[in-house]
């Protein structure tokens, strides 16, 4: 099956540092999706990325897509305690009809 | 507009109790499926549905059986808990293949 490579498991920052984590896939995708889980919450959708090379932002957040559209990015910019959480990467290949979750990057943030 | 719902919350079931998990949608949704969540894993797919009357097995589909009569309900079940099946689970659903994805808040189940 599809397999979908999710890096670094954990990460820890200071409060005010920055924060990426990347997805890679071993095969082309249609689009990417990313979530967020707050601690003891369920994933909650942030963002959808279709188009090869795309870069979207929400904020302090850009998600980027790859020219090859294998691999994906997420990065957040001056990080807030408010980002403490896990978020994962779902990755649709169009063969499949159905997306596969990366295992997730835990955040956590010192302040 | 609830989105997607799950009941039961919580459940500690005795190990070969059996047990019903259902999730409901109001979104029209065709697609649902059902996750399970170990701590500091990913979610894992158990089973999934594309339409009222459809199943497929996910990656870990042993020890549990599903059924979507209805397009709006998807239920989760287990004929024979083990601890091994302690775990959060999770409901979900998408309009296609392709699009996002809206979670249920989650059953915390504990097998003793």
């Amino acid at each position: 099956g599809q397999q979908v490579m999710q890096i670094p498991q954990y990460q820890h920052v200071q409060e005010g540092e920055d924060f990426t984590t990347y997805c890679n896939s071993s095969t082309t995708l249609s689009n990417i999706q990313w979530y967020k889980q707050r601690p003891g919450g369920h994933p909650v959708f942030l963002i959808q990325l279709v188009k090869s090379g795309e870069v979207k932002k929400q904020k302090r957040l850009t998600f980027q897509f790859g020219e090859a559209k294998k691999n994906s990015s997420l990065h957040i910019t001056a990080t807030q305690t408010t980002d403490v959480g896990t978020y994962f990467c779902a990755a649709t290949n169009t063969n499949a009809g159905k997306s596969t979750f990366g295992d997730g990057t835990t955040l956590t943030v010192k302040p | 507009n609830a989105g997607v719902t799950q009941t039961p919350k919580f459940r500690v079931l005795k190990t070969g109790q059996s047990m019903t998990l259902l999730c409901a949608q109001d979104m029209n949704h065709e697609y649902m499926y059902w996750y399970r969540q170990d701590p500091g894993m990913g979610l894992r797919l158990i089973h999934y549905s594309v339409g009222e009357g459809t199943t497929a097995k996910g990656e870990v589909p042993d020890g549990y059986n599903v059924s979507r009569l209805k397009k709006q309900n998807f239920l989760l079940g287990l004929e024979s808990a083990a601890p091994s099946q302690t775990s959060v689970y999770f409901c979900a659903s998408t309009k296609t293949g392709y699009t996002e994805a809206f979670f249920g808040q989650g059953t915390r189940l504990t097998v003793v």
